[in-house]
């Protein structure tokens, strides 16, 4: 069963508008969340991550927004720059950290000039 | 450089070959985790290092897959008798503790015909 689901494959946004990417988890015990970005032929790359016991977590133009209670966490690009085309993954680790991590299928990222 | 290293970046088995994956982690880091990353899907935990001491292998699939890491440094994936399902990016992490982001190699993609 699929614990970390991002039910978007693709999304395209025009270069300087929002990107929202979305995540959705069904483990409970899941305390930490993460978003990692992968360009093709590398490894993923750590953006962004934020704990169960707050609600958001900014980092430049990155924010992520988490709520427990709809198990629902999501990604926030703003402005969206040609750069940021990548595939998003979501992670959730239930150890606080960064072991054993479970991650969802990703979502694609067009940004439009 | 000085980030993860992965060796090689592509193989190609015929089924029922052995095959042995190399993971050289960023110097002084303690965590090191191996996942499997499938066509289309997101990557897999298989196990998890600290120091030469394997912690969890429990998303290794099968008892043909072995990991090891003897001086808690450089890791070895191995895999025995090949099969097609095992064709996947091997993507090796580590990090300074398991509370630290992880960092991620390149990846070892892996084919098996």
């Amino acid at each position: 069963d699929q614990q970390v689901k991002q039910n978007s494959p693709s999304l395209s946004v025009q270069e300087g508008r929002i990107s929202i990417l979305n995540c959705d988890y069904t483990n409970s015990m899941f305390d930490y969340f993460l978003w990692y970005k992968k360009y093709p032929a590398e490894g993923p790359t750590f953006l962004i991550s934020i704990s169960s016991i707050k609600d958001k977590n900014e980092d430049g133009r990155f924010t992520v927004f988490l709520n427990k209670s709809a198990k629902h966490l999501s990604l926030h690009i703003v402005p969206s720059q040609p750069g940021d085309s990548a595939v998003y993954f979501c992670a959730a680790s239930e150890l606080g950290g960064n072991e054993k991590l479970t991650f969802g299928t990703g979502t694609r990222l067009t940004i439009i000039p | 450089g000085a980030g993860v290293s992965q060796s090689p970046r592509y193989k190609v088995a015929k089924r029922g070959q052995d095959v042995a994956l190399r993971c050289d982690p960023i110097s002084g880091h303690v965590s090191l985790f191996w996942y499997q990353q499938a066509l289309g899907q997101g990557p897999e935990f298989l196990t998890y290092f600290q120091n030469e001491a394997q912690l969890d292998k429990s998303g290794l699939p099968s008892d043909r897959f072995f990991a090891e890491r003897p001086e808690g440094s450089v890791s070895t994936l191995k895999i025995q008798r090949t099969q097609q399902e095992d064709s996947a990016v091997y993507l090796c992490a580590s990090s300074l503790r398991g509370d630290t982001e992880a960092f991620f190699g390149q990846g070892t993609r892996l084919t098996v015909v």
